[in-house]
């Protein structure tokens, strides 16, 4: 029971590189999320996906873009990787519906440094 | 985010000690979600409550949502090392879910 897949788990990164943090499901959730959690911050949503086909901008999405591919995955790419992306980033997934929303569920993270 | 308050931000109990960690928020909650995170991993789901006055239990940990649905509680009876991690929460601001914030944790220790 896989639920939410993060890879790679650890990368480091030059500044100006860039690259793509990878998110899959397996729970057939409508909306996926990617945050961001930095020390003293709290988590901080970037991106999120509310059903497939859509993409929405959240707080903090400055240096970053997102695809989602299909219902199963969404990625999340840091086109040119500057030090202030040094963070740990979190995907995760839910269904929201009309009437009631159901709680989300967290990969294990995907802990970036950028030199 | 500033709009979903968490108090307080960290804590140090001894083992056996109760303890509450306190959601606020100045906008009505249409969902409130408390997760346990332990230090360098991901964020396991405890509890979902909906409705005001709405309150869950888990072993020793009960969650309650307030009438007015703009504050919630985490309350933990006679602590445990295993309860050690940081505790937040998170709310949907609006019923489409379309809203959905967190708090900034509280970091709970459990001294034995």
């Amino acid at each position: 029971n896989a639920g939410v897949t993060q890879t790679p788990k650890f990368q480091v990164l030059k500044t100006g590189q860039s690259m793509t943090l990878q998110c899959a499901q397996d729970m057939n959730h409508n909306s996926m999320y990617w945050y961001r959690q930095d020390p003293g911050m709290g988590l901080r949503l970037i991106y999120y996906s509310a059903s497939e086909g859509t993409t929405d901008k959240g707080e903090v999405p400055n240096g970053y873009n997102v695809s989602r591919l299909n219902k199963r995955e969404f990625s999340l790419r840091l086109e040119s990787a500057a030090p202030s992306q040094t963070s740990v980033y979190f995907c995760a997934s839910r269904d929201r519906g009309f009437y009631s929303n159901q709680p989300q569920h967290f990969g294990d993270g995907t802990r970036l440094s950028i030199l | 985010s500033q709009e979903l308050e968490q108090s307080p931000q960290s804590l140090i109990v001894q083992e056996g000690k109760n303890l509450t960690i306190n959601c606020t928020s100045s906008k009505t909650l249409y969902g409130l979600y408390w997760y346990k995170q332990k230090y360098g991993e991901g964020l396991i789901f405890l509890m979902m409550l909906q409705k005001g006055g709405e309150e869950k239990s888990h072993e020793k940990i009960t969650a309650k949502l307030d009438e007015k649905k703009q504050q919630s509680s985490l309350h933990i009876t006679a602590s445990q090392p295993s309860h050690a991690g940081i505790y937040l929460c998170g709310a949907d601001l609006n019923q489409a879910g379309t809203a959905l914030i967190f708090g900034k944790g509280t970091t709970l220790s459990v001294s034995s």
